[in-house]
């Protein structure tokens, strides 16, 4: 079945260093890939998504491209705040199921410190 | 606009009591979603409501747990016999509308912070 393998965290970074999260996916059909991410306290946002091969989502200075060759969404940001500090999800959307079920991966805490 | 929200934000229980979680999407949004958060772990699907199309409770972990959508709106999750297990944020979203060719962005609520002692 469909799944989304994180990089494990917890993952700490200095104010202005550069994120790397890693994501790979498994899809049978051509998913819509995503980035939620969830502050302390809230619910989950979405942060952007791609919804097909080679596009790049971007949104907060964070980016993501859509890999198909190498089944890959990786998240980037070239200089983080402390007020990036959250946990990130990547996930997809399986356009061959016949409603927007989204499969999460476990999640990456990031923590950014001043 | 208000955004989905759920309630109780909090909810501690003993082992074998029954629970209702409620969740209240975004108004004129069809599509509802339960998903389950566990403790170090990702969230999990649990079921899919669409207009007043059958549920997929494909998700749902046992028969312990329910969920009914009312009018096409509000919805409760039900769970009978509360297991130790059974303790996870549960999380709730809604969709302007649901399907291959809308992709429609999933707005989440804050969730439902379940304890079973």
């Amino acid at each position: 079945g469909d799944s989304v393998t994180q990089m494990e965290g917890p993952v700490t970074l200095s104010e202005e260093a550069f994120l790397t999260i890693n994501c790979t996916y498994t899809a049978t059909g051509y998913p819509s890939l995503f980035w939620y991410v969830q502050y302390p306290g809230e619910g989950l946002q979405l942060l952007l998504k791609a919804t097909k091969a080679d596009d790049k989502g971007s949104n907060k200075g964070f980016e993501a491209t859509y890999r198909k060759e190498t089944t890959s969404f990786h998240l980037e940001k070239g200089s983080v705040q402390v007020s990036d500090s959250a946990v990130y999800f990547c996930a997809l959307s399986d356009q061959g199921t016949s409603y927007d079920k989204v499969i999460f991966g476990p999640g990456t805490s990031l923590s950014v410190i001043p | 606009g208000a955004g989905v929200s759920q309630s109780p934000s909090n909810k501690v229980t003993e082992k074998g009591k029954d629970v209702e979680l409620r969740c209240d999407p975004i108004s004129g949004h069809t599509a509802l979603y339960w998903y389950r958060q566990s403790l170090g772990q990702g969230l999990e699907f649990l079921i899919y409501f669409q207009g007043n199309s059958a549920p997929d409770k494909s998700g749902l972990p046992s028969d312990r747990f329910s969920a009914e959508r009312t009018g096409g709106s509000v919805s409760t999750l039900t769970i009978q016999r509360t297991q130790q297990e059974d303790s996870a944020v549960y999380l709730c979203a809604s969709s302007l509308r649901s399907g291959r060719a809308y992709q429609e962005t999933q707005y989440f609520g804050p969730g439902t912070r379940l304890l079973v002692l």
